[in-house]
């Protein structure tokens, strides 16, 4: 596998569902996003974490939970979802925030749907 | 923070035509400019960037202008295909870690007829 991975590509989860969405990166890069894409925000930042830490959390609800256990990986946890958190959510991946030129490539998405 | 602003939201050109996408930003410590092409189904794709530093910069058929002076940025694509038609997105980043890492505008969805 090359560049950045997420799976599942598409997932249907019940309001009361526990899921968690994975990304990984083979780029040997140290920064990680995740993004929310919808009709109302079309590129919505959420998390960002250099170097395993979490450096932005963009007011986003609780019911999402971010965990970037190394530099290659970052998962995101959903419980008691809402049916308006239904979007494609990107996962990216950069050299380094500190980098003047933080080239930041993107993952295919996971499509959710909540029921 | 950094506001980028991207017109038009929607843009339909004849195969062959020129299209033209433009961003403005606020933040004048921003130094670094790439623009996003994101097709049905898939992730954005990095296509092209512009660093402070230049003016223009151009790989095949997509080109980036950058003024600085009035804070905005566009992107040209020449002898349009219909592959081209996707949604594009613009964006900015100042540097310094404690920054913001990159900040997209609204994008633009290019529509190339046949």
């Amino acid at each position: 596998e090359t560049g950045v991975t997420q799976t599942p590509r598409h997932l249907v989860m019940g309001m009361t569902n526990k899921k968690s969405l994975k990304c990984e990166q083979h780029l040997g890069h140290n920064a990680m996003y995740w993004y929310k894409q919808s009709a109302k925000k079309p590129l919505e930042l959420m998390f960002v974490y250099n170097f395993k830490e979490q450096t932005e959390n963009n007011s986003v609800p609780s019911r999402f939970s971010p965990e970037c256990p190394n530099s290659s990986h970052l998962f995101l946890h959903l419980h008691t979802l809402q049916p308006e958190d239904s979007a494609l959510y990107l996962c990216a991946s950069s050299p380094t925030l500190g980098r003047a030129y933080n080239e930041q490539f993107f993952g295919p998405g996971t499509r959710l749907t909540v029921l | 923070g950094e506001n980028v602003e991207q017109h038009p939201s929607t843009l339909s050109v004849q195969e062959g035509d020129s299209a033209v996408i433009k961003c403005t930003y606020s933040d004048s410590a921003s130094n670094y400019f790439p623009w996003y092409k994101q097709e049905l189904g898939k992730g954005p794709q990095l296509i092209i960037d512009i660093r402070s530093n230049v003016g223009e910069k151009k790989d095949q058929r997509i080109a980036v202008t950058l003024n600085k002076t009035a804070k905005h940025f566009s992107l040209h694509i020449t002898e349009t295909q219909p592959e081209d038609s996707a949604v594009y997105f613009c964006a900015a980043k100042a540097p310094g870690t404690g920054r913001r890492a990159l900040t997209f505008g609204s994008g633009t969805r290019l529509q190339v007829q046949p």
